[in-house]
C-alpha cells in the first residue's frame, strides 16, 4: 500500500527566506505527483503537477522536483512571503486511479 | 468560469442518520473524485467517477456510496453515520487523462454528534 510522508510537519521562517518542503512515497509506481496548498478550513489549490516521466516543474517562485526511483519530491519556494503561509500537501496518483495524500507541512512565514 | 462547487457548506447530523453531499464540477470536466479529510490529516481518497461510472474506490466501508449524473455532477451518500465520519468532505474535478490536474471545491464540513 502506498504511503506518503511529508517532512517537516511544521515550518516557520522569516519573510524573504528560501525554503524546501519534502515529500516521500513508498511505491515508485506512480503516474504523477501533485503539490497543493490549503488555507485553514478551505479546499485545496493546485500548485504544480509533475508527470512520472518529468523531473521538475516551475511556476513563478515555486519549483517542484521528482525523483521517482528514490520516491522523493521537493517543493522549493523562493523569497517567501507572509501570503505563502498555509499547509502544503503532496499527492501521488497510483494504479487503479488511486490517489494518496501526505499529511502536509504547515508553513508560517513571519513578516 | 465557475470553479468546483459543493453544497451544503456545513452540516450537523446525529449518529445513525444518513447524509447526502453534492458536487458540481468545472464545466467540461467529466471526472469527479471525493475525499474525506479529518482534522490534521491529509485527504483520504473515497471514490472517483468518470462518465457516470466508478473508476476508483478507496478503503472505505459500504456505508459510503456515490453516483454521477448525466450533467457530471455527483452526490456522496453516507449511511448510518458514526462520530468518526466527522470531517471535511472534498470534491475534485478534472479532465480525465492528459493533465490529471485536480481542481478542488471548498468542501462540506460534516459534524456528527
Amino acid at each position: 500500500k502506498q504511503e506518503v510522508t511529508q517532512i517537516p510537519a511544521a515550518l516557520s521562517v522569516p519573510e524573504g527566506e528560501n525554503l524546501v518542503l519534502n515529500c516521500s512515497f513508498t511505491d515508485s509506481a506512480i503516474y504523477n505527483l501533485q503539490w497543493f496548498r490549503q488555507d485553514p478550513g478551505k479546499g485545496l489549490t493546485s500548485l504544480l503537477l509533475i508527470q512520472s516521466s518529468q523531473r521538475e516543474q516551475t511556476s513563478g517562485r515555486l519549483n517542484a522536483s521528482l525523483d521517482k526511483s528514490s520516491g522523493r519530491s521537493t517543493l522549493y519556494i523562493a523569497a517567501s512571503q507572509p501570503g505563502d503561509s498555509a499547509t502544503y500537501l503532496c499527492a501521488v496518483k497510483a494504479a487503479g486511479n488511486q490517489f494518496y495524500f501526505g499529511t502536509g507541512t504547515s508553513l508560517t512565514v513571519i513578516p | 468560469d465557475a470553479g468546483v462547487t459543493q453544497s451544503p457548506t456545513h452540516l450537523i447530523k446525529t449518529r445513525g442518520q444518513q447524509v447526502t453531499l453534492r458536487c458540481s464540477p468545472i464545466s467540461g470536466h467529466k471526472s469527479v473524485s471525493w475525499y474525506q479529510q479529518v482534522l490534521g490529516q491529509g485527504p483520504q481518497f473515497i471514490f472517483q467517477y468518470y462518465e457516470k461510472e466508478e473508476r476508483g474506490r478507496g478503503n472505505f466501508p459500504d456505508r459510503f456510496s456515490a453516483r454521477q449524473f448525466p450533467n457530471y455532477s455527483s452526490e456522496l451518500n453516507v449511511n448510518a453515520l458514526l462520530l468518526g465520519d466527522s470531517a471535511l468532505y472534498l470534491c475534485a474535478s478534472r479532465e480525465y487523462g492528459a493533465t490529471d490536474t485536480q481542481y478542488f471545491g471548498p468542501g462540506t464540513r460534516l459534524t456528527v454528534l
